[in-house]
């Protein structure tokens, strides 16, 4: 199976500050990285998508220098919330892929409080 | 684009029971796939069942079959003898078949409760 471990599975930031989110792929190499944010009672909405070593796409709605990016290698990829507000509290959920990809795997989520 | 929908947001089941949670999707392509993902409170994902639109023969695993009717862009998930630790998010997920492009679109989800 694969492994998957995003970090930190909560975190409580003040209004301005700066977040970053870790996600690991531990027993693959994962050529493309996908970010989808969940608010409360909704579902899975994706916010980019991202090949290593390459910059980050993203989807339409999501401000990419809010949300930055780095995916620098094919078991390390990053997510940095900057100047978070408030409506940016939500839950953050890595999915690292590989290629010819049949099924799609999922790390363990982050909720962002932003106070 | 293609889209999901579910159409139910909320269902409920008595404990051994039957219960079918339905899908819809819409889609120009001829090859992907489809899943069911359950999402308990910890809100992990975790995979359910898969379908490849290729095969004509329904996927099942233990508890959990669907009903894939690929011309009528239906696939729903039946759930035989419910549990208690079923209860949860239930999320229908279609993925374009082709590699490293394969993100998933999800539909709203189901969420299901199983009562003692």
């Amino acid at each position: 199976g694969a492994v998957v471990s995003q970090h930190p599975s909560r975190v409580i930031c003040k209004s301005g500050t700066s977040v970053k989110i870790e996600c690991r792929s531990l027993d693959f190499q994962a050529t493309t990285m996908f970010w989808y944010r969940q608010f409360p009672k909704q579902s899975l909405m994706l916010m980019a998508t991202s090949n290593e070593g390459s910059k980050a796409t993203y989807e339409q709605g999501v401000e990419k220098d809010k949300f930055l990016i780095n995916h620098a290698s094919l078991t390390l990829s990053t997510l940095t919330v900057t100047s978070a507000h408030p409506e940016d509290s939500s839950f953050y959920i890595c999915s690292p892929t590989r290629t010819a990809n049949t099924e799609a795997f999922f790390g363990q989520g982050t909720r962002l409080t932003v106070v | 684009a293609q889209t999901v929908t579910q159409s139910q947001p909320e269902m409920s089941v008595q404990e051994a029971e039957t219960v079918t949670l339905s899908c819809t999707y819409d889609t120009s392509e001829s090859n992907y796939y489809l899943f069911w993902y359950k999402q308990p409170p910890s809100r992990q994902m975790i995979l359910v069942i898969r379908q490849e639109a290729y095969k004509q023969q329904n996927a099942t695993e233990n508890r959990f079959s669907v009903n894939f009717q690929k011309a009528a862009k239906s696939f729903s998930l039946k759930i035989s003898d419910s549990q208690l630790g079923d209860t949860a998010m239930y999320f229908c997920a279609f993925m374009n078949y082709g590699g490293s492009q394969g993100n998933l679109i999800f539909g709203k989800g189901t969420k299901l409760s199983v009562k003692p």
